[in-house]
């Protein structure tokens, strides 16, 4: 069974340039995340999705950030324009049902992304 | 914001010893998780457990949870070089259903 597929693994990019950062989950997942790791730290939620719902997008900065979600499946994050701190890694993760919170998240190999 | 803290930050031990990882969080839980973060395999779940739950087992993988303290601790017997990655414990609050990660403790296994 194929894993999280996230494109692309890496992009360097000038500050105020946007960005586009694509997931696509494990088939009949229905709850997507995209998280930001910075170095030296744990990932941080940026976005939820329950099928094509946001459902927690507290901690997404919605001046820059962009999240969508069409048809339930594949999800694109953009940030436009980009400053220097976002440089991070974006790491995308789904799950078959993350109502609950029980259920174990499934990640993939993560963008990342330089801000120079 | 990070609701556990792992301790200790890093960890180096020789192969064959055992390893033991904490962590501490600050609300109630409904669970809590422990993952493990490599450059060849990106972050992958290993075990989960309940509020209600005291230990679990998986393999050489053996986990306590005292909520009374709102501490965990992850060990790893008989570590191998492979076990080298970065282990990070992750909450579900009681009345969410938010994974809240913690830094992480770097583990290093020498062969």
């Amino acid at each position: 069974e194929a894993g999280v597929v996230q494109s692309p693994r890496y992009k360097i990019i000038e500050k105020k340039q946007p960005v586009a950062f694509w997931c696509n989950p494990i088939s009949g997942h229905n709850t997507l995340y995209w998280y930001l790791q910075n170095l030296g730290q744990g990932p941080e939620l940026l976005i939820r999705y329950e099928n094509e719902e946001a459902v927690d997008d507290s901690q997404l900065p919605k001046d820059r950030f962009s999240a969508e979600r069409l048809k339930g499946v594949d999800s694109t994050l953009k940030i436009q324009p980009a400053e220097l701190g976002d440089s991070a890694v974006y790491l995308c993760a789904s799950s078959l049902d993350g109502r609950e919170g029980l259920d174990e998240q499934f990640f993939g190999p993560g963008t990342r992304l330089t801000v120079l | 914001s990070q609701q556990g803290e792992e301790d200790p930050q890093a960890l180096s031990i020789q192969e064959g010893e055992n390893a033991t990882m904490n962590c501490s969080y600050k609300t109630s839980i409904n669970n809590l998780q422990w993952y493990r973060q490599n450059s060849g395999r990106g972050l992958v779940h290993l075990i989960l457990i309940r509020s209600n739950e005291r230990e679990k087992h998986s393999g050489r993988l053996r986990v306590t949870l005292d909520t009374s303290k709102k501490s965990s601790s992850l060990l790893i017997t008989a570590s191998r070089a492979a076990d080298t990655a970065s282990y990070f414990c992750a909450t579900v609050g009681k009345y969410g259903n938010k994974l809240v990660f913690g830094a992480g403790t770097i583990l290093r296994v020498k062969s």
